[in-house]
């Protein structure tokens, strides 16, 4: 069945520093990608997302590209800051865009 | 913000009582879902909603039922509580596109 493998963290970097969040599917078909952030006590928020292979997508600095040929939709951002601080989640959307599978999320923690 | 709210936002209950969390939205959407999100695990489906009356189950689904007798309503009923049950819950909605909007979650403990 569908799936999806993310880093396991915490990850901490100080601030600036160059993030990276590795995520890997397993999936069926033509899966959409997305990933999604988590403020403390709050819900998911959708950060970005790509629809095809080769669809980057971008949003308040972070970028993930859709690349079919190694199965990844790894998150990167050049310049982290304290405000980023949160639990990123990547997920796929089966083909018939009715069911969601998600990573078990990565925290991120950012130093002053 | 797509027009997701959650009652309640925290409840404590006793093992055995049955328990109703709502998700209600404002703008229409035919798919609903309800989700918890337990440490390790990210986010698990329970069950969704393809419309009203329609729903199917998710990959975590026993012990629980839904129910959606309204667009606007999606229910989800733990008949009897138990302490596994004790976890975050989240309910979604699709857009138009292949996106899922969140609400802002229901804590459930179960003692």
């Amino acid at each position: 069945g569908d799936s999806v493998t993310q880093m396991e963290g915490p990850v901490t970097l100080s601030e600036e520093a160059f993030l990276t969040i590795n995520c890997t599917y397993t999936a069926t078909g033509y899966p959409s990608l997305f990933w999604y952030v988590q403020y403390p006590g709050e819900g998911l928020q959708l950060l970005l997302k790509a629809t095809k292979a080769d669809d980057k997508g971008s949003n308040k600095g972070f970028e993930a590209t859709y690349r079919k040929e190694t199965t990844s939709f790894h998150l990167e951002k050049g310049s982290v800051q304290v405000s980023d601080s949160a639990v990123y989640f990547c997920a796929l959307s089966d083909q018939g865009f009715n069911k969601f599978y998600f990573g078990s999320g990565t925290k991120l923690n950012v130093k002053p | 913000d797509a027009g997701i709210t959650q009652s309640p936002r925290h409840k404590v209950t006793e093992t055995g009582t049955p328990v109703t969390l709502r998700c209600h939205q404002t703008e229409n959407h035919r798919y609903m879902y309800w989700y918890r999100q337990d440490p390790g695990h990210g986010l698990r489906l329970i069950h969704y909603s393809y419309g009203v009356k329609d729903t199917d189950k998710g990959e975590v689904s026993d012990g629980y039922s839904v129910s959606r007798s309204k667009t606007e309503d999606f229910l989800l009923t733990l008949e009897s509580a138990t302490s596994s049950q004790t976890s975050v819950y989240f309910c979604a909605i699709k857009g138009t596109g292949p996106e899922q909007y969140f609400g802002p979650g229901t804590r459930l403990t179960v003692t």
